[in-house]
């Protein structure tokens, strides 16, 4: 079955970066891209951005365009979130998820906490 | 960009009850690219409704999806325990792809 497995939760100082994995399973990676989604505590769902899992290209939101890097490793099934200059407005659960480009978001990661905090 | 407006912001209705939620957009939704998706507390959101109308795999029957251009409904025929949960609608036919601000169907 379809899995998203992201990495553990992290804390982080202001000012500082945080990269968040998400390891693909149990489908072909190369032919889907990924998505991140983030959730501040009690608000709701914010898109960031996608990759295309197998060629790398992205598009994000403007909003974070200056501040986010995506990348993909298909030796690993496994893309990557960057999120730099981290803001305590950032503390939030990042979450993965399958997205085919023009289709809607079918599995989820289990979400990772970041806590940005001094 | 396209901003989704969903109402109520709270439904508060009893199990056996029917749930009707609406999503309205700023423009007109691409090819009825338009989702549900449910959230539980502590889990991630999951895929009920895809084109507008379309179930995702393993979604009850008792949810349904609804119209067009700039008008969107998710109805639950007849709620259960399990149903009580915060939903989004979301569109993805244009970047940046973006979500409503969530109806939260609670207990009465």
């Amino acid at each position: 079955q379809v899995q998203l497995v992201q990495s553990g939760a992290e804390v982080k100082k202001p000012g500082a970066s945080v990269k968040v994995s998400c390891k693909a399973s149990g489908y072909t990676f190369t032919s889907y891209g990924i998505t991140w989604v983030r959730q501040a505590p009690g608000q709701g769902l914010e898109w960031m951005g996608w990759i295309n899992a197998y060629k790398g290209n992205t598009n994000s939101a403007q909003k974070f365009q200056d501040r986010v890097t995506l990348t993909t490793d298909t030796s690993t099934n496994t893309v990557y979130m960057e999120l730099r200059s981290l803001r305590s407005d950032d503390t939030a659960v990042y979450y993965c998820a399958r997205d085919m480009l023009l289709g809607p978001f079918d599995n989820w990661g289990q979400g990772t906490l970041v806590t940005v905090s001094s | 960009e396209i901003v989704l407006t969903q109402s109520p912001g709270t439904l508060s209705l009893s199990p056996g009850e029917r749930a009707t939620l609406s999503c309205r957009a700023s423009q007109s939704v691409s090819s009825s690219f338009l989702a549900w998706y449910q959230q539980k507390p502590g889990q991630a959101p999951r895929l009920l409704i895809f084109g507008a109308s379309s179930r995702a795999t393993g979604i009850p029957d008792r949810f349904s999806g609804s119209g067009s251009g700039t008008d969107f409904t998710l109805t639950i025929s007849r709620l259960e325990p399990e149903d009580f949960a915060v939903y989004y609608c979301q569109q993805y036919g244009s970047s940046p792809r973006t979500f409503g601000g969530g109806t939260k169907v609670e207990i009465k």
